[in-house]
């Protein structure tokens, strides 16, 4: 069965600090891999997403993820995080042999310290 | 930029009662999707719909309806509203449908159900 494990439910870092929030997904097919933001009291806001190609995809405002098939993983990270990036992050699969077939990790909070 | 917006953004309801969520989208997009969140759950799918006049089942629909009059609205209905029930959902659009599609959510209705 396919699933998506964030395996953090919470990380906090100081403003300033790099980043790194991990995703793993189990399914035997074709991938299709999102991130997700949402701030508080509001809907979800696409950061980047992963089909094929390059592993490494850039999203918006310095967030990228790095695919790794072998590991079935896709880890986001940022160089140097903000206080605005306090949200909850959600990484979601969706399958290729089923269209409408989208799985949402649990989420990660986080929370950055100023 | 997508716009999809969510009425009521609060309610509060009754057991037993009827509740209808509306969601308005001006993205002309021929997919939209209700989604509803629980702590430790993630989002999970209930309905989603192809375009105007189509309604699909998501992962969890059992309680409830859903209901696709228009290219730009689509309704979740309640029709016996229970406690289970209590969360917050989320209506969200997407032009191309099927595994590499964008979603663009709604900000969110929080239901409480009494």
């Amino acid at each position: 069965a396919q699933s998506v494990t964030q395996p953090d439910a919470r990380v906090t870092v100081s403003e300033g600090a790099s980043l790194q929030l991990r995703c793993k997904y189990s399914y035997s097919g074709t991938p299709y891999l999102f991130w997700y933001v949402q701030y508080p009291r509001q809907g979800l806001q696409l950061l980047l997403k992963y089909y094929s190609g390059d592993p490494v995809v850039q999203g918006v405002n310095g967030f990228e993820a790095e695919f790794s098939k072998s590991n079935s993983s896709f880890h986001l990270r940022k160089a140097s995080v903000h206080w605005s990036d306090s949200a909850v992050y959600f990484c979601v699969l969706s399958c290729d042999t089923n269209a409408y077939k989208v799985i949402f990790g649990k989420g990660t909070h986080l929370h950055v310290l100023p | 930029e997508a716009a999809v917006t969510q009425s009521p953004r609060n309610k509060v309801a009754v057991t037993g009662g009827k509740v209808t969520l509306s969601c308005n989208q001006t993205n002309n997009h021929n997919n939209m999707y209700w989604y509803r969140q629980d702590t430790g759950h993630g989002l999970r799918l209930i309905h989603y719909s192809y375009g105007a006049g189509s309604t699909e089942k998501g992962d969890i629909p059992d309680g409830y309806k859903a209901s696709r009059p228009s290219q730009e609205n689509f309704s979740l209905i309640l029709e016996l509203a229970t406690p289970s029930q209590t969360s917050v959902y989320f209506c969200a659009s997407g032009e191309l449908g099927g595994h590499q599609d964008t979603q663009y959510f709604g900000p969110g209705t929080r239901l409480l159900v009494l």
